[in-house]
């Protein structure tokens, strides 16, 4: 079983639509949770965190539920420059080791048109 | 905010050739960065931790003598891919994490990425 899944998509909306991204994971150990940007060919970049109090930035808001290994991601009043793909990514420490990796979704894309 | 650069951006050659591709951290000190591979639609994959002054850990099946790590200061690592072949073709991405972020739970910064496209 993969670490994080998600649904690839893709997601087509026009502008001004919410929409939300669903991921899950496997490893209850797992530590910290973010959601990345990527654009085509380009390096991921933070999004931002996810924090089990839920916590909004803006027009996304991100959600942890830790009891069901499920994160989301809501983008409200949809932009063109959202147009991109989410990647669902987790932290976790090896075992005896102090620090964490990363692992990641596969990602989701949205297309958000005129 | 940080700032990881990576280098160079684009790489085309000829099969059987060596590329070293540079990572750097321009505004911070990094104890450890990371090495990953990105196939077309694909995730990011993990191919190795690199620790300075110490030996890279690799992930399983990535092949340490293929894919060398030198991580020679807090600021530089590098990897080679040494006799490309055709498979190897693909997008390598570093990042980094800051000297006082050691406790993992911090998210790391990464460079803009390497294609690499071997004929």
């Amino acid at each position: 079983r993969k670490e994080v899944e998600q649904d690839p998509g893709p997601f087509n909306v026009p502008e001004g639509a919410t929409v939300a991204f669903n991921c899950t994971y496997s490893n209850s150990a797992s530590q910290s949770f973010f959601w990345y940007r990527q654009d085509c060919r380009k390096e991921p970049k933070l999004l931002m965190s996810v924090y089990s109090s839920g916590n909004e930035d803006g027009r996304f808001t991100a959600q942890l539920n830790r009891a069901s290994q499920y994160i989301s991601l809501l983008i409200r009043d949809s932009k063109l420059s959202d147009s991109a793909t989410y990647l669902c990514v987790v932290n976790r420490r090896g075992r005896g080791s102090t620090l964490g990796r990363l692992y990641f979704g596969r990602g989701t894309q949205l297309t958000v048109w005129p | 905010g940080a700032v990881v650069s990576q280098h160079p951006s684009r790489v085309i050659c000829k099969s059987g050739t060596s590329v070293k591709i540079e990572c750097r951290s321009l505004d911070f000190q990094a104890t450890t960065m990371f090495w990953y591979r990105q196939f077309p639609k694909k995730s990011l994959m993990l191919m190795a931790t690199s620790n300075e002054g110490s030996k890279a850990t690799y992930e399983q099946g990535v092949e340490k003598d293929k894919f060398l790590i030198n991580h020679a200061s807090l600021t530089l690592s590098t990897l080679t891919v040494t006799s490309a072949h055709p498979e190897d073709s693909s997008f390598y991405i570093c990042s980094a994490i800051a000297l006082r972020q050691t406790s993992g739970n911090q998210p790391q910064h990464f460079g803009d990425g390497t294609r690499l496209s071997i004929l």
